[in-house]
């Protein structure tokens, strides 16, 4: 399967910390994504990486690419409670076109008062 | 308009029944995507249409039937469905695939179907 995989599956913190996920892949891509998603709705892209950028930031998020290791990490600074959501990144591989996205196993991610 | 809507917004069904899940967009998207997801799992493509023509199939079963009358929806026929085929069924759209150089999907909320 081409599918990546995440790692922590889960993770607790409290309001103020920061989380980090992480995101390894199998195949060379053309951009790496990070998508949320809240319970039971739909995906909301958040930040992409193109494969010749190694750092990126939009906001509280800061996203890194290591395309020697195939990985990805996606870190959210001074966590807030709305947060709280399921984290996937998302790869187009090189040899199949960026049309087909494959998508990590995610990180639920839970931020408490 | 950057939005994404998807009807019904839960669906329960016999495995006998025949419906229809629909999904439109008006950002002038030209590619429109349909997943499922399993709880705790992450979305897996079913099909990617192109300039309303269907351009990838995951080899989906057939009792799955996507069609795309315009380029503003995308419609997906149930028939005959099982009851492992109960989940979310997320909705997608994308830029221009021909002038577009990355993949931003945005994402309608989903139908949540009960196979009974």
């Amino acid at each position: 399967s081409q599918q990546g995989e995440e790692d922590p599956q889960a993770l607790s913190i409290q309001e103020g910390e920061n989380a980090t996920m992480n995101c390894s892949y199998k195949t060379s891509i053309n951009n790496l994504q990070w998508y949320r998603q809240n319970s039971g709705r739909g995906l909301v892209h958040l930040i992409l990486i193109r494969s010749n950028e190694r750092e990126k930031h939009s906001g509280r998020l800061r996203v890194t690419l290591d395309t020697s290791k195939k990985s990805s990490s996606l870190l959210i600074t001074a966590s807030r409670a709305a947060d709280t959501a399921s984290y996937f990144c998302a790869t187009d591989a090189k040899n199949t076109g960026f049309q087909k996205l494959v998508f990590g196993t995610g990180t639920r991610l839970l931020v408490s008062p | 308009d950057t939005e994404v809507t998807q009807t019904p917004k839960h669906l329960v069904m016999g495995m006998t029944n025949k419906k229809s899940l629909k999904c439109e967009q008006h950002m002038g998207h030209r590619a429109m995507y349909w997943y499922k997801q399993k709880a705790k799992k992450p979305p897996e493509l079913m099909f990617v249409y192109s300039y309303e023509k269907l351009s990838i199939n995951e080899s989906v079963p057939s009792r799955f039937s996507p069609e795309c009358p315009n380029s503003s929806l995308l419609n997906l026929h149930l028939h005959a469905l099982q009851p492992e085929d109960s989940a979310l069924y997320l909705c997608a759209s994308s830029q221009d695939p021909r002038t577009a150089s990355y993949n931003e999907q945005f994402f309608g909320p989903g139908t949540r179907l009960t196979v009974l």
